[in-house]
């Protein structure tokens, strides 16, 4: 597609439920991240895929957060039993290369009440 | 580890009005520097970007440059207009570029 897309824009979930935030990135391009945006501040790295390879999860707060890529394309990033801390919003980015800049999409807004 | 410093804001300016925003890292190695902004309702957008020192990067007006020995990255624009109105945020890459530290943004409002 010619950009990022992310669904859904918006999620409100009650503690305690798991989501899936779903990440469609620009066809073609290898590298794909998520991005953690608490409100006020800048995105926080959480995950890195090359390809369908998750190079990197260093960021990901707890065990409760699950990423995965597994065709290299469509990524899904999961979240279980949600915390009011979890609310922010989550961002997805590809590239082409690692020394590309990232195209970002959108974002997930997450309310956890 | 590596981080970014920027100025906080809000920001409010008049139309026409000189804009700059400050911007210093601290890393290890050559990182490469970046500005993000984010519009309105809209998701970050790469404004421009520098690989090593003394690059200027520059887009829509705006410019930065790369300055090791003070390790900052000041972004600039010599006339604003209210489209500039969004959230500029600082950011840099680290050793295999793939990781991007941000800053916590500043908000840029731009009066007709």
């Amino acid at each position: 597609g010619a950009g990022v897309s992310q669904s859904p824009r918006y999620k409100v979930a009650k503690r305690g439920q798991d989501v899936a935030l779903r990440c469609d990135p620009i066809s073609g391009h290898v590298s794909l991240f998520w991005y953690q945006q608490a409100l006020g501040q800048g995105p926080e790295f959480l995950t890195y895929f090359q390809n369908e390879a998750q190079l990197d999860k260093s960021g990901l707060p707890s065990d409760r957060f699950f990423a995965e890529r597994p065709e290299g394309s469509v990524s899904t990033l999961k979240i279980q039993r949600t915390q009011q801390e979890d609310s922010a919003v989550y961002l997805c980015a590809s590239s082409l290369g690692t020394a590309n800049g990232y195209t970002f999409g959108s974002g997930t807004r997450l309310t956890v009440v | 580890g590596d981080s970014v410093t920027q100025m906080e804001g809000p920001v409010t300016l008049s139309e026409e009005a000189f804009l700059t925003i400050n911007c210093t890292y601290t890393a290890t190695g050559y990182p490469s520097l970046f500005w993000y902004v984010q519009y309105p309702g809209e998701g970050l957008q790469l404004l421009l970007k520098a690989t090593k020192a003394d690059d200027k990067g520059s887009n829509k007006g705006f410019e930065a440059t790369y300055r090791k020995e003070t390790t900052s990255f000041h972004l600039e624009k010599g006339s604003v207009q209210v489209s500039d109105s969004a959230v500029y945020f600082c950011a840099l890459g680290g050793p295999n570029d793939y990781k991007l530290s941000f800053g916590a943004g500043t908000t840029v409002t731009v009066r007709a």
